[in-house]
């Protein structure tokens, strides 16, 4: 099991509401990743942290921003949540040794916004 | 640019059979491999992986087979139970460049009883 918290898990909010989703990884990982993902539909990276106060944009373009001040933690922001923000929010952090890299991810958060 | 594709979209096998996924990936560079497995309202979950100096690799009741020649990456799961029911992603990883995961799209399993 991978230690990595999403929290909410399912939010329901009206749109021009300003929310922040919730990523902790307590595995001391230095990359973290954000990925939006519609049902059982492919993974879209928007936001990853190469370490503490690095962030970067992912292929899909998103309205979203991120901040990495800590390690273990990596919050997503919607200044101004819209219906097509609707979709699941994937947290994963990642850590390379021998080659390989593997990216663990949270249980997710699932945004509805009316 | 890279891509990774599933050939089928859905998969139905009967309870007890084999079933194999596969996965078509289009980066020469990439020279490491994943397969996770997502079930209903979870987020994927680490199956098995692959690197690139390897053709097989073999887990509990799943292998891995990687074929680079034609770019091709396959998942077998034996014996297959109603647990195995979810969604498969295969994801690889460049060498290169920001050496991010890209994940293709996924198949739906499903497991007949």
């Amino acid at each position: 099991e991978a230690d990595i918290y999403q929290t909410p898990r399912y939010l329901v909010i009206g749109t021009g509401k300003k929310i922040t989703l919730e990523c902790s990884q307590t595995m001391g990982h230095d990359k973290m990743y954000w990925y939006q993902q519609d049902p059982g539909m492919e993974l879209h990276l928007i936001h990853y942290s190469y370490g503490v106060n690095s962030t970067e944009k992912g292929d899909l373009s998103s309205e979203s921003t991120v901040s990495r001040i800590r390690t273990e933690h990596f919050p997503l922001t919607l200044e101004s949540a819209r219906p097509s923000h609707t979709s699941q929010y994937l947290c994963a952090s990642s850590e390379y040794s021998g080659g390989k890299e593997t990216q663990y991810f949270g249980p997710g958060t699932r945004l509805l916004v009316l | 640019g890279e891509s990774v594709g599933l050939h089928l979209p859905t998969l139905s096998v009967q309870e007890g059979d084999n079933s194999i996924i596969n996965c078509a990936y289009s980066n020469s560079a990439s020279d490491y491999f994943i397969w996770y497995k997502q079930e209903s309202g979870k987020g994927p979950q680490f199956i098995i992986d692959i690197r690139s100096n390897m053709d097989k690799r073999q887990g509990q009741r799943v292998t891995v087979l990687l074929n680079k020649t034609v770019k091709h990456l396959s998942l077998q799961i034996a014996a297959t139970q109603p647990g195995d029911s979810a969604v498969y992603f295969c994801a690889e990883r460049s060498n290169q460049g920001a050496q991010k995961l890209v994940f293709g799209q996924g198949t739906r399993l499903t497991i007949n009883p």
